[in-house]
C-alpha cells in the first residue's frame, strides 16, 4: 500500500480560489516533501518539510505538517490556471534513501 | 538549474526486446532513481542507485536492471519487454546529503519516456 495517500483525488476550483491537498502517511519519517507534475512532463520540487516542522511557507504555497496524527496539508492561496496540475506529496522511508510517492491530487483551476 | 536528461521522450517496441533507457544528469549528483508511474498507481521505484556501480531494488525490481558505470548516468533495461512494462519512465537524482548531513534531498525529474509494448 502506499506510504503516502492524497485527498482529494481530485479538486476543481475558480481561479482566485485556495486549494488545499492533504497528504496521510504510515510510517515515522525524517521529512516530507510536496512536487507538481503538469500533463506529460517529470515532477517538480515545490517545498520540503522536516519531521520538527509544522509549518512552511514559500511564496503562495503553504504547508503544514502534523507528525503525530501522520498527515500533511498543502495549501496554494489565490490560485491560478498555471497552477492546473497534478501535486504528489512523497515521504522518505527512514534509514534509506528512498522515496514513496503517493498517487496525487489532479487539481484544475478554471479561469 | 539541476538537469536531468531522458534519452527518449516515445518509445516503441516489441514484446522480448531488450529495452535500454537512458538518463544523464550534469549536477554530480550521487542518487538516482528510476520510476514508472502508471494511472492510480503512481510513482513506483524500480531501482535506485546511491554510487557509481552500486545499485539497490526499489519496490518492483521483477523484469529490470540497471546499469551505472559512470555518475552522471542511469540506465534501466527491460530485459525481454512485455506488454505489462508498458508505462512511463521518470528518472530523478539527488544529493546523497546536503551541507548539514541531512539525507533525503529533493529529487530532481527528468520529463519521462513514455514506453509502448507492443
Amino acid at each position: 500500500s502506499q506510504q503516502g495517500e492524497e485527498d482529494p483525488q481530485a479538486l476543481s476550483i475558480q481561479e482566485g480560489e485556495n486549494a488545499t491537498m492533504n497528504c496521510s502517511y504510515k510510517t515515522s519519517i525524517n521529512n516530507l516533501q510536496w512536487y507538481r507534475q503538469n500533463s506529460g512532463r517529470g515532477l517538480v520540487h515545490l517545498i520540503l518539510i522536516r519531521s520538527n516542522e509544522r509549518e512552511k511557507h514559500s511564496g503562495r504555497l503553504r504547508v503544514t505538517l502534523d507528525t503525530s496524527k501522520k498527515s500533511s496539508s498543502l495549501l496554494i492561496t489565490a490560485s491560478r490556471a498555471a497552477d492546473t496540475a497534478s501535486y504528489f506529496c512523497a515521504t522518505d522511508a527512514s534509514g534509506t534513501y528512498k522515496y514513496i510517492f503517493g498517487t496525487g491530487t489532479r487539481l484544475k483551476v478554471l479561469a | 538549474d539541476v538537469k536531468v536528461t531522458q534519452s527518449s521522450r516515445y518509445l516503441v517496441k516489441r514484446t522480448g526486446e531488450k529495452v535500454f533507457l537512458e538518463c544523464v544528469q550534469d549536477m554530480d549528483h550521487e542518487n538516482m532513481f528510476w520510476y514508472r508511474q502508471d494511472p492510480g498507481l503512481g510513482l513506483r521505484l524500480i531501482y535506485f542507485s546511491y554510487d557509481v556501480k552500486m545499485k539497490e531494488k526499489g519496490d518492483i525490481p521483477e523484469g529490470y536492471s540497471v546499469s551505472r558505470e559512470k555518475k552522471e548516468r542511469f540506465s534501466l533495461i527491460l530485459e525481454s519487454a512485455s506488454t505489462n512494462q508498458t508505462s512511463m519512465y521518470l528518472c530523478a537524482s539527488s544529493l546523497r546529503k546536503n551541507l548539514r548531513g541531512s539525507r533525503n534531498q529533493p529529487q530532481h525529474f527528468g520529463d519521462g519516456t513514455r514506453l509502448s509494448i507492443l
